[in-house]
């Protein structure tokens, strides 16, 4: 059982390149999100999943795409890199009962824009 | 605006010294409120979840506590190795896919001195 993991864990891009971040869970947990932290900012929601073919904006979509076609990967794709994607990137997954929510975090990606 | 407010933003310690961390929400309709503790160069790790207003969770030396309009973490004869980030999160109900998101304070940064 490896949780959630995340590829790569270090990337540099220049800017105007393209790249997805790959993130798998072996929970079968139907949510899924990703999020990037900045130092003073927190952690921001970029996208999330409610499950299988479904996605939404969380606050800060702009310049990212994400599909789920299976329960298990959610990739993140940068469609044309800018210096202001600069970060650290989580993925998360989250298992909602009845009675009990916990959500999981990979170890993050960190991207550097040039 | 801010949805999710932590306060304060960093708070130093002695080591036995027991202190609160504040996570203050203007949000309506909460659906649950997290805890989560971050470590340097790595992702969130789960503490607690609580749902309703009276609630109260107990781990080692961390309790959290919530009311109406805010969350406290107490921390009780903390440890240099409690020394991290706090985060604390929020998912409340606006409608669509909104139960799949939670929105971050920006955290506290506890340091814990021998």
């Amino acid at each position: 059982n490896a949780g959630v993991t995340q590829t790569p864990k270090f990337q540099v891009l220049k800017t105007g390149q393209s790249m997805t971040l790959q993130c798998a869970q072996d929970m079968n947990h139907e949510y899924m999100s990703w999020y990037r932290q900045d130092p003073g900012m927190g952690l921001r929601l970029i996208h999330y999943s409610v499950g299988a073919g479904i996605t939404d904006q969380g606050e800060v979509p702009n310049g990212y795409n994400v599909s789920r076609s299976t329960t298990e990967d959610f990739p993140l794709r940068l469609l044309s890199a800018a210096p202001s994607q600069t970060s650290v990137y989580f993925c998360a997954s989250r298992y909602r009962g009845r009675s009990t929510d916990t959500q999981y975090f990979g170890p993050g990606t960190r991207l550097t824009v040039l | 605006e801010d949805q999710v407010t932590q306060s304060p933003e960093a708070l130093r310690l002695q080591e036995g010294e027991s202190s609160s961390l504040n996570c203050s929400y203007t949000v309506s309709g909460l659906r649950g409120l997290f805890w989560y503790r971050q470590d340097p160069g790595k992702g969130p790790e789960f503490l607690f979840t609580l749902y309703s207003a009276g609630e109260e969770k107990e781990k080692e030396r961390l309790k959290a506590t919530l009311t109406k309009k805010e969350s406290f973490l107490h921390i009780t004869a903390p440890k240099p190795e409690d020394s991290a980030t706090y985060l604390c999160a929020v998912q409340y109900n606006a409608g669509g896919t909104s139960y799949g998101k939670l929105t971050f304070g920006q955290g506290t940064i506890l340091t814990v001195h021998p």
